[in-house]
C-alpha cells in the first residue's frame, strides 16, 4: 500500500536552533499534506495544510513564522521549527492525501522532537 | 467547523470479546470517516474507513457503521486480540479539506 515516510524519526536540538522534518509520499503524488502536533495521551492537533506550489494554510494559534512549511514538490513537504524552545518539544506527524488512490489519507510514522 | 466527539476514552476488554468505539460529528456535510490505530510512539495507521453513501463496511474482524441521520459512526472489533491494544482515533472530513479527529480511545485487550 501507499507509504508516507517521515524523517528524522527523532531529533534532539539545542534551544535557539532550527530543525527540519521531512515528509515524503513514496509511491503516490500528494498535492496536499497535513502537519499535526501531538502531545502525550492527546489527540492530533492540526497545525497546517500544505499545498504543493502554494503557501501553507495555518490553523488559528499556530505561528507561521515559527513553523515554516514548504511543499516544493508533489512528494515532499518539510516542516522547519525555527528558534526552537523546550516547549516546542513534541511528536510531529505528517499525513498525505492520495487523491489518485480514492482520496485516502496516509500518515507518516511521526518525528519526536526534543529541545534541550 | 466540525466537532468530533469520541467515547469511551478508555476501554478494557477480555481477549476474544468485542469492542465498540463510538463517535459523533456535528457537520452534516462531512462525507468521509476514517478510523486510525496508533501504537505508542508511532504514527496513526488507517484501519478502516467509510464514506457517506455507505451504511456499513467490514474487513475481517473490523467493521464500521455510519448513521448519517444521527450523525454518528462506530468502530466494531470482534474476537479481540492482545495486539489490538492501542489508541484508536476516529475522524471526519468534508471532501478531504480538513480532518477533524476525535479525542482517542485507549483500548486494552487483556489476555
Amino acid at each position: 500500500g501507499a507509504v508516507v515516510s517521515q524523517h528524522p524519526s527523532w531529533v534532539i536540538c539545542k534551544s535557539g536552533t532550527s530543525v527540519k522534518i521531512e515528509c515524503r509520499s513514496l509511491d503516490f503524488q500528494a498535492t496536499t499534506m497535513f502537519w499535526y502536533r501531538q502531545f502525550p495521551k492527546q489527540s492530533l492537533m492540526l497545525m497546517a495544510t500544505s499545498n504543493e506550489g502554494s503557501k501553507a494554510t495555518y490553523e488559528q494559534g499556530v505561528e507561521k513564522d515559527k513553523f515554516l512549511i514548504n511543499h516544493a514538490s508533489l512528494t515532499l513537504s518539510t516542516l522547519t521549527v525555527t528558534s526552537a524552545h523546550p516547549e516546542d518539544s513534541s511528536f510531529y506527524i505528517c499525513s498525505a492525501l492520495d487523491r489518485g488512490g480514492g482520496n485516502t489519507i496516509y500518515f507518516g510514522e511521526g518525528s519526536w522532537l526534543t529541545v534541550v | 467547523g466540525e466537532n468530533v466527539e469520541q467515547h469511551p476514552s478508555t476501554l478494557s476488554v477480555q481477549e476474544g470479546d468485542s469492542a465498540v468505539i463510538k463517535c459523533t460529528y456535528s457537520d452534516s456535510a462531512s462525507n468521509y470517516f476514517p478510523w486510525y490505530k496508533q501504537e505508542l510512539g508511532k504514527g496513526p495507521q488507517l484501519i478502516i474507513d467509510i464514506r457517506s453513501n455507505v451504511g456499513e463496511k467490514k474487513d475481517q474482524r473490523i467493521a464500521v457503521t455510519l448513521n448519517k441521520t444521527a450523525k454518528h459512526f462506530s468502530l466494531h472489533i470482534t474476537e479481540t486480540q492482545p495486539e489490538d491494544s492501542a489508541v484508536y482515533f476516529c475522524a471526519a472530513t468534508y471532501n478531504f479539506n480538513k480532518f477533524y479527529f476525535g479525542s482517542g480511545t485507549k483500548l486494552n485487550v487483556k489476555p
